[in-house]
């Protein structure tokens, strides 16, 4: 399965954009990169996802590398809300199934 | 819809003993999976299923067993709880495509002692 590979910890101060990047370089073509996040004592919580193109949302937007092999999530006015562990994984198409890593914790400061 | 419900919330068991953690969806999802978080670490799948009548092993399959009678429920078992099976155990469902986001539970915490 491929995995993904992400910084531990990273810091945001309030209302400035956060840049999350995710390596995945032995994604395969019909992988699909979702991210989640997951408060505190939360289940996880679904971000964006997507293919081959950038994506936006109402929570975020996704760059994704022209090979595929790294994305990146924006947020683009981190609030001490967004504070949480996110979670860069690959869907694989034939089983659906998802493997989450370890995730960045974003610590976001007033 | 209530979404992806879990029952019961918090659970304490001795070693040895059996029980059932319950995962419900009414969203018609064919794709519902199971997921144990221990403290600190992500979360790690032990298994998930299909479409009814279809289930598969995840990462960490051993000491559950789950079954898929129904496309709205998807039960996880603990067939002898050990203390290392105490986490918190997360149910999700999708449609069955990779191209869709799983919706999550809020979580059963299990402790066994």
């Amino acid at each position: 399965d491929a995995k993904t590979t992400q910084p531990n910890s990273m810091e945001s101060n309030e209302e400035e954009p956060v840049h999350l990047p995710c390596n995945h370089s032995t994604i395969s073509g019909t992988d699909y990169i979702h991210w989640y996040r997951q408060l505190p004592s939360q289940g996880p919580e679904y971000v964006i996802h997507g293919l081959t193109s950038n994506v936006n949302n109402r929570m975020a937007s996704l760059a994704i590398a022209e090979d595929r092999k790294s994305s990146t999530l924006i947020l683009h006015r981190a609030t001490l809300r967004d504070a949480a562990v996110y979670y860069c994984i690959l869907r694989d198409v034939d089983n659906n199934d998802m493997r989450f890593g370890a995730g960045t914790r974003l610590t976001v400061k007033p | 819809n209530a979404g992806v419900t879990q029952t019961p919330k918090f659970q304490v068991l001795k070693t040895g003993q059996s029980m059932t953690l319950q995962c419900a969806q009414d969203m018609n999802h064919e794709y519902m999976s199971w997921y144990r978080q221990d403290p600190g670490m992500g979360l790690r799948l032990i298994h998930y299923s299909v479409g009814a009548g279809i289930t598969d092993q995840g990462e960490v399959p051993n000491g559950y067993n789950v079954s898929r009678s129904t496309t709205e429920d998807f039960p996880l078992r603990l067939l002898s709880a050990a203390p290392s099976q105490t986490s918190v155990y997360f149910c999700a469902s999708s449609e069955a495509a990779a191209s869709y986001e799983q919706y999550f539970g809020p979580g059963t915490r299990l402790t066994v002692t």
